[in-house]
């Protein structure tokens, strides 16, 4: 069984703060690793992809890879009220056609 | 970012009727779309993997001959609620993935939020 798992939360920063948001997978040939956003009663929005090891920094959000600890996460710089939302992990394991396996979410509010 | 379209975002309908849902890519080609369902609280669950010009595939546990999935275009797949029941309500969202130099980011559609009486 190849298995994404998010801390579930809830996680509560205030404004301004970092917010980290952890990911780890099971299937160590994995090669795409994605972060999405998913506002109450919407469908999720892509924010990040990542495909080597290392930071990959796109506005306020950073995301890291570590494919020999089999974790990725999320950091979200200067976090805003509007950044509250729950945050879905991603990963397209080795011979699923493209299929994402998805963690359970980690729901995060940002104290205003 | 690539456009997912899917209609309608929602839908309420008596036990019994049948209920489509449509989902386009409008500016990219998709030969294979995904099928979640969504309960309250809950993260996504795949339904089917919708394949353009064959035969879907559907995981384990979801009933083919209840969740019909036409494919018959390379823009449009869509998900035929049949006979819907009360526990079938959810929030039913598909997916597809771009091809070749996107590295097979998946796009969402909006998602239909069905409600059955």
């Amino acid at each position: 069984q190849k298995e994404v798992e998010q801390n579930s939360g809830p996680l509560s920063v205030p404004e301004g703060a970092i917010a980290s948001l952890n990911c780890t997978y099971s299937d160590r040939v994995s090669q795409s690793f994605f972060w999405y956003r998913q506002y109450s009663g919407k469908s999720p929005e892509l924010i990040m992809s990542i495909y080597s090891n290392g930071d990959k920094e796109d506005g306020r959000f950073t995301a890291q890879l570590n494919k020999a600890s089999q974790y990725v996460s999320l950091l979200i710089r200067d976090s805003q009220p509007s950044d509250s939302a729950t945050y879905l992990c991603a990963v397209i394991s080795s011979g699923s056609a493209r299929q994402l396996t998805f963690g359970s979410g980690t729901q995060l509010t940002v104290l205003p | 970012g690539a456009v997912v379209s899917q209609h309608p975002s929602w839908v309420i309908c008596k036990s019994g009727t049948s209920v489509k849902i449509e989902c386009r890519s409008l500016d990219f080609q998709a030969t294979t779309m995904f099928w979640y369902r969504q309960f309250p609280k809950q993260s996504l669950m795949l339904m089917a993997t919708s394949n353009e010009g064959s035969k879907a595939t559907y995981e384990q546990g979801v009933e083919k001959d209840k969740f019909l999935i036409n494919h018959a275009s390379l823009t449009l797949s869509t998900l035929t609620v049949t006979s819907a029941h009360p526990e079938d309500s959810s929030f039913y969202i598909c997916s597809a993935p771009t091809e070749g130099r996107a590295k097979n980011i998946q796009y969402f559609g909006a998602g239909t939020r069905l409600s059955v009486l």
